[in-house]
């Protein structure tokens, strides 16, 4: 259990709604990152947070959003959804400082969008 | 900006054999190196990491050392096994906790027996 929990575990809604996945990072840590993962794409980076505030942007479309509260979880908003968003989405945090801060995993939510 | 290459797949092997599995970087700096492991239907998690030039991390038989001077950081274990079919992610990540993780692309290890 890496610690980091992620809600659903499962998603399937259908094209053109919205959708928001939840995480909540490990105890402590302050830095919450997104990665879209889908079978052509690889691992993509979204989005990270640090404390509250967006840290760096990846390959994330206008149509998504996220934010990441005082309490430090973070929520993932996925709005007019296309078929194309079907993937497995990650949520990872880590530490705040020190040399080790590698990141840790969640289970994913795996959203099919119909 | 920092990268990772890593070989792509699938590779294949027969229980018992040697795996290597090849990876590069690029990055300002002296980052720390990982390599996660992905079974299928889960996560990632963190196999080994090595935070300076010359670590090796190890863990469950893999090995990888971080060689500054070809900047590479390559996976090898002696003796695979059907349990290690897996996709394996190369990554790097400068220290401080806000600076992101940057990931290669995966290699799909299959092991048949």
């Amino acid at each position: 259990d890496s610690g980091v929990t992620q809600t659903p575990k499962h998603l399937i809604t259908a094209t053109g709604q919205r959708v928001t996945l939840r995480c909540s990072p490990r105890s402590g840590d302050l830095s919450v990152y997104w990665y879209q993962q889908s079978l052509d794409q690889g691992l993509q980076f979204l989005i990270q947070y640090y404390n509250g505030e967006e840290r760096a942007k990846g390959n994330i479309l206008e149509r998504f959003s996220a934010q990441q509260f005082p309490d430090l979880h973070s929520e993932l908003n996925l709005s007019s959804l296309e078929l194309g968003d079907s993937a497995l989405y990650f949520c990872a945090s880590s530490a705040a400082t020190g040399p080790n801060t590698e990141a840790f995993f969640g289970q994913g939510t795996r959203l099919t969008v119909v | 900006g920092n990268s990772v290459t890593q070989m792509e797949g699938p590779v294949t092997l027969s229980e018992e054999a040697f795996l290597t599995i090849n990876c590069t970087y690029t990055a300002t700096g002296y980052p720390s190196l990982f390599w996660y492991v992905q079974y299928p239907g889960e996560g990632l998690q963190l196999l080994l990491k090595a935070t300076k030039a010359d670590d090796k991390g190890s863990n469950k038989g893999f090995e990888a050392t971080y060689r500054k001077e070809t900047t590479s950081f390559h996976l090898e274990k002696g003796s695979v096994q059907v349990s290690d079919s897996a996709v394996y992610f190369c990554a790097l990540k400068r220290s401080g906790g806000y600076q992101k993780v940057t990931f290669g692309i995966g290699t799909k290890l299959q092991v048949i027996p």
